[in-house]
């Protein structure tokens, strides 16, 4: 695997149901970082972790719980979602997120659908 | 804050042709980085091209190349030669300073470019 991935790429759940997205990146970067990507709106930046460890929470609702267990992994577990969370997930990883040329690359993407 | 704006909410072009996506951005930090993205139907954020705000010459990479005018407080994007495979979304993206530290991305709301036969 090259690059970054993410798992699922499509996620059906109902609003009482507990999941997990996942990803991985394989470039030896520092960084990750989850976005959300409704209809009609720009990306919006949810979490940042450098080093394993959180520096940005974007006032996500608690609903969504992330997870850092090294810096090639990064989770995002929900629960009790809302049918406005239905959007694009993506996840992306740079080397280090304090470079003044840092650059953020994309997985592809869960999209996930809230019923 | 810092903001992105991309006026073009649709564009199309003829194969072959080229096509220049059009990017402002306003910030007052004098150090920034500018990165154009492709989002093809699937999904996926593709990294294109990077130009940073002290960079003296205009950022190329293969058939895109950014038309950066500081004053003007512009990052055009221009793709040369376009292809079918070309059709998608593009994102044009501001890195933000966050207030604990590190980087983040703002995007612009996107131009979807059709190429056409």
């Amino acid at each position: 695997e090259t690059g970054v991935t993410q798992t699922p790429r499509h996620l059906v759940m109902g609003m009482t149901n507990k999941k997990s997205l996942k990803c991985e990146q394989h470039l030896g970067h520092n960084a990750m970082y989850w976005y959300k990507q409704s209809a009609k709106k720009p990306l919006e930046l949810m979490f940042v972790y450098n080093f394993k460890e959180q520096t940005e929470n974007n006032s996500v609702p608690s609903r969504f719980s992330p997870e850092c267990p090294n810096s090639s992994h990064l989770f995002l577990h929900l629960h009790t979602l809302q049918p406005e969370d239905s959007a694009l997930y993506l996840c992306a990883s740079s080397q280090d997120s304090y470079s003044p040329t840092d650059t953020q690359y994309f997985g592809p993407g869960t999209r996930l659908t809230v019923l | 804050a810092q903001k992105i704006t991309q006026t073009q909410p649709g564009m199309f072009v003829q194969e072959k042709e080229a096509v220049t996506l059009d990017c402002t951005y306003d910030t007052s930090d004098p150090s920034y980085g500018l990165f154009w993205y492709k989002q093809p139907s699937s999904g996926e954020m593709i990294f294109l091209i990077y130009q940073g705000s002290y960079d003296q010459q205009n950022a190329t990479e293969g058939r895109y190349s950014l038309n950066f005018q500081k004053a003007r407080k512009s990052a055009n994007l221009v793709i040369s030669a376009s292809q079918l495979g070309d059709s998608a979304m593009y994102f044009c993206a501001m890195r933000d300073r966050l207030t604990g530290g590190g980087n983040k991305l703002t995007f612009g709301t996107g131009t979807q470019l059709k190429v056409e036969l």
